[in-house]
């Protein structure tokens, strides 16, 4: 079965300082990507960053990194030296092989200045 | 470069009438496309997607319907709106081609059945 787990429904962090969001997905399949997508209060949705399963390193996007433990089936995103802008929702996402994506249930992030 | 158009970004529906929500995507061919459902603060769920022009995989059986009558065009579609039907709608598409390539999302539409 595709699975995707976010178990925090919110989180809040002090301005400046690093948070991590939790996600962790069951898949069969050898190859498959992990996304990580914003959604402010506007409703878009903006792409963040992704991680291939043959990756060797994790990725990383200016503040955004993926510390990404295959063995532990986690892809937790980590966001450093958060702004107020980061106050959103954000959705752990996977793509196995085919044309499905499965999304976590969010996580909703509030910035505290 | 490859762009998405949604529309209307609101719409205001009574119980029982039709409902025609439109996406187009530019500056791309044969993609895949997707029609997701977010109700208020919660995660998204897959309605419909499409692989190729007339062909409709559905997710979650219920009275919605999709068509993709051109290449890159995606219809979301009802004939009588239920109160269950209101939530946010977005239009998404991807390439096929690997694990890799990730979705693009439209605005959205905001739809309130009353």
């Amino acid at each position: 079965a595709q699975k995707i787990t976010q178990t925090q429904p919110g989180m809040f962090v002090q301005e400046k300082e690093a948070v991590t969001l939790d996600c962790t997905y069951d898949t069969s399949d050898p190859s498959y990507g992990l996304f990580w997508y914003k959604q402010p209060s506007s409703g878009e949705m903006i792409f963040l960053i992704y991680q291939g399963s043959y990756d060797q390193q994790n990725a990383t996007e200016g503040r955004y990194s993926l510390n990404f433990q295959k063995a532990r089936k986690s892809a937790n995103l980590v966001i450093s030296a958060s702004q107020l802008g980061d106050s959103a929702m954000y959705f752990c996402a996977m793509r196995p092989t085919g044309n499905q994506f499965y999304f976590g249930t969010g996580t909703s992030l509030t910035v505290i200045p | 470069s490859q762009t998405i158009h949604q529309w209307p970004a609101t719409l205001v529906q009574p119980v029982g009438s039709p409902l025609s929500l439109e996406c187009t995507v530019e500056g791309t061919s044969n993609p895949n496309l997707y029609w997701y459902r977010q109700a208020a603060g919660r995660g998204l769920q897959l309605l419909f997607y499409s692989v190729g022009i007339g062909q409709i995989s559905s997710e979650v059986p219920q009275n919605l319907s999709a068509s993709r009558p051109q290449d890159r065009q995606f219809i979301l579609s009802s004939k009588k709106l239920l109160l269950s039907d209101s939530g946010f709608y977005l239009c998404a598409w991807s390439l096929g081609r690997t694990v890799g390539e990730k979705l693009f999302f439209g605005s959205g539409t905001q739809l309130s059945v009353l």
